[in-house]
């Protein structure tokens, strides 16, 4: 893996339906992993920073893991709510020569239909 | 104001001209980064700068420039806009310390090229 991959680009679940989403990066050079929620109109806002391999962190009915030896972290949104619509994205922070460099992949957009 | 801010939140320029957004963070965060919003693409970096006079190119530099004389402040320079430079464009900033920090984004700049 080059580039931060998500995926799915987008997913329309009913609300109360559990969903989530993969996102791959480079594990050459981590430093951690970033995940962001982007509302329609506003600036995306962290959910979480990841460093270590095997990493769990919990937020309400959002959850992700992190996997640094094989490149990939999955997020997970329990029972949605038509408020978690939004576009989640996560980012990779290099390490080494490129310490420092906050690389975004493409996005998940994610509609919760009431 | 605390955080991070940008100017102008809108901006409408003619094609060959020469047009600069400023981004403005009161917490003196180490590290600053500007990106654009492209469908499909999530955010994509164009600079980052790990302090004053530190900068570095992202995955889309060409045709910005950018400087950092001052910790707080990181400005966009479009040298020659293009139409292809429509776009919204994102601050971001971030504390760098001994563990991985979130980025805080700047509210975007809407510019439109014609």
């Amino acid at each position: 893996i080059l580039n931060v991959e998500q995926s799915p680009q987008s997913l329309h679940v009913q609300e109360g339906d559990s969903t989530n989403f993969t996102c791959s990066f480079p594990s050459s050079n981590f430093y951690a992993l970033h995940w962001y929620r982007w509302e329609t109109a506003k600036s995306p806002e962290a959910l979480f920073v990841m460093t270590l391999n095997g990493d769990e962190k919990k937020k309400g009915r959002i959850s992700a893991t992190l996997n640094t030896k094989e490149g990939y972290s999955y997020l997970y949104i329990k029972g949605s709510q038509p408020e978690d619509s939004a576009t989640y994205l996560c980012a990779s922070n290099a390490g080494g020569t490129s310490y420092g460099k906050l690389t975004f992949g493409q996005g998940t957009i994610l509609t919760v239909h009431p | 104001d605390a955080g991070i801010t940008q100017s102008p939140r809108y901006k409408i320029t003619e094609t060959g001209r020469q047009v600069t957004l400023m981004c403005h963070q009161t917490w003196s965060h180490s590290y600053m980064f500007w990106y654009r919003q492209d469908l499909g693409h999530g955010l994509r970096l164009i600079y980052y700068s790990a302090a004053a006079d530190i900068t570095d190119k992202g995955e889309v530099p060409d045709g910005y420039v950018v400087s950092r004389s001052k910790t707080e402040n990181f400005p966009l320079t479009l040298e020659s806009a293009t139409r292809s430079q429509t776009s919204v464009y994102f601050c971001a900033s971030r504390w760098e310390g001994i563990w991985a920090t979130e980025a805080f984004f700047g509210q975007g700049t809407r510019l439109t090229v014609v």
